[in-house]
Parts: structure tokens; C-alpha cells; sequence
């Protein structure tokens, strides 16, 4: 059963500007997990926020994480052409399975 | 360098003919899974292992065999592949909150 949903689908922006995508789940979690997947290639791990975290951050990433309204945002600062990919959203609870989102396709466009 | 190595990255068979897919880790991780890619779908579990000889179907598992004789390696088996089973295929670890996911494997069965 899919979980996490990733909105918008798609997103275009010009280089510079800032990018937003959410994601909304159905059950409780343990933690939340960001990933990144270049044109089909595997997809890589960016950042994990835990049930009892609200926000955190690496680098150009900040994520948020509200229990209540089941949702996530990662938000991308000062865009670039290479953050051109895929972002995938994916729960976890204790000792059962990640379940993906469809993703958000991020285009940067120069 | 820690790696999900999958093989063959491409590959067309036709329908009816068996054929396998490798995957093998070198993290040491007792979990591991398998999933495909679709456009719109996103990622669906096939199958996952908990440990050696411990496996368990995901949400789309027919059509699929696994094994995990020992820790490295856990092949994806498609006995009668078919068309509807051309996708992109991955392969997975997990250690605690976060998925390590192989290169990814573009199976058309014709």
C-alpha cells in the first residue's frame, strides 16, 4: 500500500531560486527519509528526520516534519542546474518496510 | 567503498525465458530487498530479506522468485518473465533508517 505522496509531481524553476516539494503519509512513523534519483540511476539518501524531530538540515537541504497533519517538506535553497532528479519521500516505522512516494520531478533550468 | 552492485544493467530477454538478476552488497547488511520502478507508481516492494534464508513477499511479488543463501547476495529471479515486467529494477540494503540502493537494472521482456 502506498504511503507517502509526493507533491507537486513536477516542478520547474529557474537556477538561484528556491524549490519546495511535500509529502503526506497515511500511518505513524519512526522517521522520514529523503532521496535524491538522478535520470535512472539508483536512488541516494539525503537526510532522515525522526518522529520526534521538526526540522532539520544539511547544507542547502532543510527538511520539516509535522506528526500531526502527517507531512513533510524539503526545501532546496539557491538552486542549480545539477539539482536536476527525482525526489522520493519514504516512511518507516519500527521493524516494517520503507514505502516510497511517486516521486517529484525537480527541473533547474539554467 | 560501501556499494549495492546489481547485474546486468540492461537487459532485453524475450517472453518465457528464464533469467536472473544479481545483487550483492559488501556492507554486510542482514536486510535487503528488491524493488521496480514505474513511471507514476514510484517504488514497489517485490520482495525483502530479513536475514539468510529468511525472505518475505513485498506488495508486488508474482511473477518473482528470490533467495538469500548467504548475507552478500540476494538474486531476483523471474522464471516466465513477461511484458508486464519491463521496468527498472532495484535492489536494496538497509541499515537502520536509511536504504542503500544499487545502480538499478532496465529489464524489457518482449
Amino acid at each position: 500500500s502506498q504511503q507517502g505522496e509526493e507533491d507537486p509531481q513536477a516542478l520547474s524553476i529557474q537556477e538561484g531560486e528556491n524549490a519546495t516539494m511535500n509529502c503526506s503519509y497515511k500511518t505513524s512513523i519512526n522517521n522520514l527519509q529523503w532521496y535524491r534519483q538522478n535520470s535512472g540511476r539508483g536512488l541516494v539518501h539525503l537526510i532522515l528526520i525522526r518522529s520526534n524531530e521538526r526540522e532539520k538540515h544539511s547544507g542547502r537541504l532543510r527538511v520539516t516534519l509535522d506528526t500531526s497533519k502527517k507531512s513533510s517538506s524539503l526545501l532546496i535553497t539557491a538552486s542549480r542546474a545539477a539539482d536536476t532528479a527525482s525526489y522520493f519521500c519514504a516512511t518507516s516505522n519500527y521493524g516494517q518496510n520503507f514505502v516510497f512516494g511517486p516521486g517529484t520531478r525537480l527541473s533547474v533550468l539554467p | 567503498e560501501a556499494q549495492v552492485t546489481q547485474n546486468p544493467r540492461y537487459l532485453i530477454t524475450v517472453t518465457g525465458k528464464k533469467l536472473t538478476v544479481t545483487c550483492s552488497q559488501n556492507m554486510n547488511h542482514e536486510y535487503m530487498s528488491w524493488y521496480r520502478q514505474d513511471p507514476g507508481l514510484g517504488l514497489r516492494q517485490i520482495y525483502y530479506s530479513m536475514n539468510v534464508e529468511v525472505t518475505d513477499k513485498g506488495d508486488v511479488p508474482e511473477g518473482y522468485k528470490v533467495s538469500r543463501k548467504e548475507k552478500r547476495n540476494f538474486p531476483l529471479i523471474l522464471e516466465s518473465p513477461s511484458p508486464n515486467q519491463t521496468s527498472l529494477y532495484f535492489c536494496a540494503t538497509r541499515l537502520g533508517g536509511r536504504a542503500f540502493f544499487g545502480q538499478g537494472t532496465r529489464l524489457t521482456v518482449v
